[in-house]
Parts: structure tokens; C-alpha cells; sequence
């Protein structure tokens, strides 16, 4: 069963805009992760954030989570048509030693 | 560093016959995973290895064999393939079981006609 739920499904914004993607899950997690894929690729692991933590950078990234709504945001900052592909949250549950992914938002950057 | 292969990328098989994925990471990671992704299902877990010398169930392990041969190599085998086991599979490694991040291969396309 999916842990975590992206929205929205898909994206569709120009060059230089912020595209914001949401995350929630269902059960308390040890910690929660972006991912990324292009399209026909494997995916690539973004950015880490821990249950203890509320906020994290990386570059053009800016991951949130609240724990009490359960839910994460991503944010990329500035986005180039490079963005373009499909954006994973996946969750790692407490006492678990698996991730789980959710379904995916398809983010389209147009030049 | 070629991180984590996987092979082939391309397959089809015909209902009823047998392969096996291959996949190696040389990152010396102690953690190899397999998910399969079908369209608007995200990805599902069919088997992983903690650590050499162990495997355990996902989500989705009927139909599906694993062996983790050595440290660096993980192979998922379709003893009878279905129609059902059309998808695309991504093998994944971490250095750690506790949920740390993972490296992905590129994928395997597998069509069961």
C-alpha cells in the first residue's frame, strides 16, 4: 500500500517559476526523502530530511516537513526546463528498513 | 564508478518462460533492493538484501525469486513470467539497511506477451 501521496499529479509552469510539490503520508516515519527521474531513467535521490527536522536546503531545493500534519513540501526555486521529470517522495517508516515511494508528480518545465 | 548496473535493459518474454535480472553495484554497499514501477503505481518493493547472505519479502514477491550471489550483486528471477510481470524494474542499493538514500540502475523494460 502506498505510505506517501503526492500532489499534485502533474506541473506545468515556465522557466524562472517555483513549482511546489506536496507529500503526505500515513504512519510516523524515521525520515522522509525526494527523488527524481527523467524520463526512461532511474531514479535520483535529491534530498533527506529527518523526523526531527522542519527544514532543509540543497541548492535550488527547499524541502519542509511537519510531522503533526504529516506532510512534506518541495520546492524548487528558479526552474530551468532541466526540472522536467517526475518528482518521488518516499518515507521510511519508524522500525523499518525499507522505503516506501509514493506515485509521483510529473513536473513540466517549459522554456 | 559505474554505481549500480543492471541487465539487460530491454527484454520480452513470452507467458510462461523464465529469465533473470541482473544487477551489481560496486559502492560497496551493504543493502540491494528491486522495485518494479507501472504506470500511476509508483514504485513497489518485491525483494531486498539487508546484508549479504539475507533476502527478504516486499510488497509485491509472488512470482518472483532473489539471490543475493556476493556483497556486490543481486538477481531477481521470473520463473514463469505473466503478462502481470510487465514493467519496468529498477534494481537499488544503500550502504546501510536503515534507511538511508539509494542509488537506482537505469532500469530493466520487461513486456510478457
Amino acid at each position: 500500500s502506498q505510505q506517501g501521496e503526492e500532489d499534485p499529479q502533474a506541473l506545468s509552469i515556465q522557466e524562472g517559476e517555483n513549482a511546489t510539490m506536496n507529500c503526505s503520508y500515513k504512519t510516523s516515519i524515521n525520515n522522509l526523502q525526494w527523488y527524481r527521474q527523467n524520463s526512461g531513467r532511474g531514479l535520483v535521490h535529491l534530498i533527506l530530511i529527518r523526523s526531527n527536522e522542519r527544514e532543509k536546503h540543497s541548492g535550488r531545493l527547499r524541502v519542509t516537513l511537519d510531522t503533526s500534519k504529516k506532510s512534506s513540501s518541495l520546492l524548487i526555486t528558479a526552474s530551468r526546463a532541466a526540472d522536467t521529470a517526475s518528482y518521488f517522495c518516499a518515507t521510511a517508516l519508524s522500525g523499518y528498513s525499507t522505503l516506501t515511494f509514493g506515485k509521483g508528480t510529473m513536473l513540466l518545465v517549459s522554456p | 564508478n559505474a554505481g549500480v548496473t543492471q541487465t539487460p535493459k530491454f527484454q520480452v518474454l513470452k507467458t510462461g518462460q523464465s529469465m533473470t535480472l541482473q544487477c551489481a553495484q560496486d559502492m560497496n554497499h551493504n543493502s540491494m533492493y528491486w522495485y518494479r514501477q507501472d504506470p500511476g503505481m509508483g514504485l513497489r518493493l518485491i525483494y531486498y538484501s539487508a546484508s549479504e547472505g539475507t533476502t527478504d519479502k516486499g510488497e509485491v514477491p509472488n512470482g518472483y525469486n532473489v539471490s543475493r550471489l556476493n556483497k556486490r550483486e543481486f538477481s531477481l528471477r521470473l520463473e514463469s513470467a505473466a503478462p502481470s510481470q510487465t514493467s519496468v524494474y529498477f534494481c537499488a542499493s544503500s550502504i546501510t539497511p536503515t534507511n538511508e538514500k539509494l542509488f537506482f540502475g537505469s532500469g530493466t523494460q520487461l513486456s510478457v506477451l
